[in-house]
């Protein structure tokens, strides 16, 4: 799986758009972008993923630049809820991949929403 | 659903000592992983399973072992447990198949060994 780099913290105002940034510049044509988050204490929650176009769901927007040698997690309004930590990763998918079991995570991005 | 459930929620063992952390998800999903979590890190991979009777190593495998009999059982046991491996532990597990890699995880067991 191609490694990711995410900037170790960053603020936000409570109510206005959440921008994290994530690097994954040895990104292969097979490989997902995922993003998960984890509140203090809590197991990791799955957010969003995408291959290359960009995605929207109910928590969140994924945009993947063209060359997908990065990605941008936005969470549109963002609530004091929404502080945690957010993991980027990318890994191959595919029930018979060698390496489809395997998953890890770097240290993320320190998300603090404040009033 | 219960999802993915872990116990005990908390655990203290003296060195030397062995135990065994349990797992179960009931979603019939084919992949389980094993992760700790030390304080202010991020996850690392134990071990892994891509289904019923079939285990591999992750990032940091020693002092752990794994056994997968059945697809919603995934045990982590310690052989003998060490101050280092002071810890929080998750499992996790999600479907096979293209872009179906959404992995659900358990609420964790922490763990601390003096």
């Amino acid at each position: 799986d191609a490694k990711t780099t995410q900037p170790p913290s960053m603020d936000c105002a409570e109510g206005r758009a959440a921008n994290l940034p994530c690097n994954h510049s040895t990104i292969s044509g097979n490989e997902y972008v995922y993003w998960y988050r984890q509140i203090h204490s809590q197991g990791p929650q799955y957010i969003i993923h995408g291959l290359k176009n960009n995605e929207t769901n109910e928590m969140a927007s994924l945009i993947i630049t063209e060359d997908r040698k990065s990605s941008t997690l936005i969470l549109p309004h963002a609530t004091l809820r929404d502080t945690a930590v957010y993991y980027c990763i990318v890994r191959v998918s595919g029930l018979y991949n060698t390496n489809a079991g395997k998953s890890t995570f770097g240290d993320g991005t320190t998300l603090t929403v404040k009033p | 659903n219960a999802g993915v459930t872990q116990t005990p929620k908390f655990q203290v063992l003296k060195t030397g000592q062995s135990m065994t952390l349990q797992c179960a998800q009931d979603m019939n999903h084919e992949y389980m992983s094993w992760y700790r979590q030390d304080p202010g890190m991020g996850l690392r991979l134990i071990h892994y399973s891509v289904g019923a009777g079939i285990t591999d190593q992750g990032e940091v495998p020693n002092g752990y072992n794994v056994s997968r009999s059945t697809t919603e059982d995934f045990p982590l046991r310690l052989l003998s447990a060490a101050p280092s491996q002071t810890s929080v532990y998750f499992c996790a597990s999600r479907a096979g198949g293209a872009g179906t890699d959404t992995q659900y995880f358990g609420p964790g067991t922490r763990l601390t060994v003096l």
